[in-house]
């Protein structure tokens, strides 16, 4: 079973640009989070999307970030004019549906480094 | 909201010695609590979790922790640390109290606590 899968890992981007990073779960699971890693910080939580429905996007930015998880393909976090100060590891994690004996235990993804010159 | 507290920002051990990692935390209700390890570079691994029950849960790698609900602390243990464990340590809760029957959650995680091995 493939764990969480991100790409790119490594992505740089001129300011103003667009960041498209991209993230698959784990087979049978629903449930994506992103998290942002500023250097020397813990991770913090951006969104909590289930298939097709944004269901907590309070750690999102409130201009240029959003997130999608369509009902096929991965799920997307994109950053619209990047500024240096996006500069972070962004990370994916993923868990099941309630009812399975990992319900509320993530996984994460390797991450992607976005780098804005 | 939760919250999560590492009081270490860095901790040096030597191989072989034992390893005490502290983290307490502010939750409204018995917690989950979640340990992970995150090499250079690297992604996190989740090394243990508490959901209720036995307070000294046991993960891998050989790690240990034991939630101590008195005292709002959830330490990460290990008897002997090898070289391999040099790496950042989290501590983890979820961002909000579990809903009546659980619900999945985002987590919000502790500063990190980054350990240093020596020879």
């Amino acid at each position: 079973n493939a764990g969480v899968m991100q790409n790119p890992r490594h992505l740089v981007r001129r300011r103003g640009q667009e960041a498209r990073l991209r993230c698959s779960p784990m087979k049978g699971h629903s449930h994506v989070y992103w998290y942002r890693q500023l250097p020397e910080e813990g991770l913090k939580f951006m969104v909590y999307l289930q298939k097709e429905n944004i269901i907590d996007e309070s750690g999102m930015p409130k201009e240029r970030f959003s997130a999608e998880f369509p009902k096929e393909g991965p799920s997307i976090l994109r950053i619209q004019q990047v500024v240096r100060g996006d500069s972070a590891a962004y990370f994916c994690a993923s868990s099941p549906g309630p009812g399975g004996p990992y319900y509320n235990e993530q996984f994460f993804g390797p991450g992607t480094r976005l780098t804005v010159l | 909201a939760q919250s999560v507290t590492q009081p270490d920002i860095h901790i040096t051990v030597s191989e072989g010695a034992s390893l005490e990692l502290r983290c307490n935390y502010s939750y409204g209700a018995t917690p989950y609590l979640f340990w992970y390890v995150q090499s250079p570079g690297q992604g996190l691994q989740l090394l243990l979790k508490y959901f209720s029950g036995d307070t000294l849960v046991q993960g891998i790698k050989g790690f240990e922790a034991e939630f101590k609900r008195s005292q709002s602390s959830f330490n990460l243990r290990k008897p002997s640390v090898h070289w391999s464990d040099a790496a950042e340590y989290f501590c983890a809760v979820p961002r909000h109290r579990p809903q009546t029957g659980g619900g999945a959650d985002g987590l919000t995680f502790g500063k990190g606590t980054h350990l240093i091995i020596q020879p």
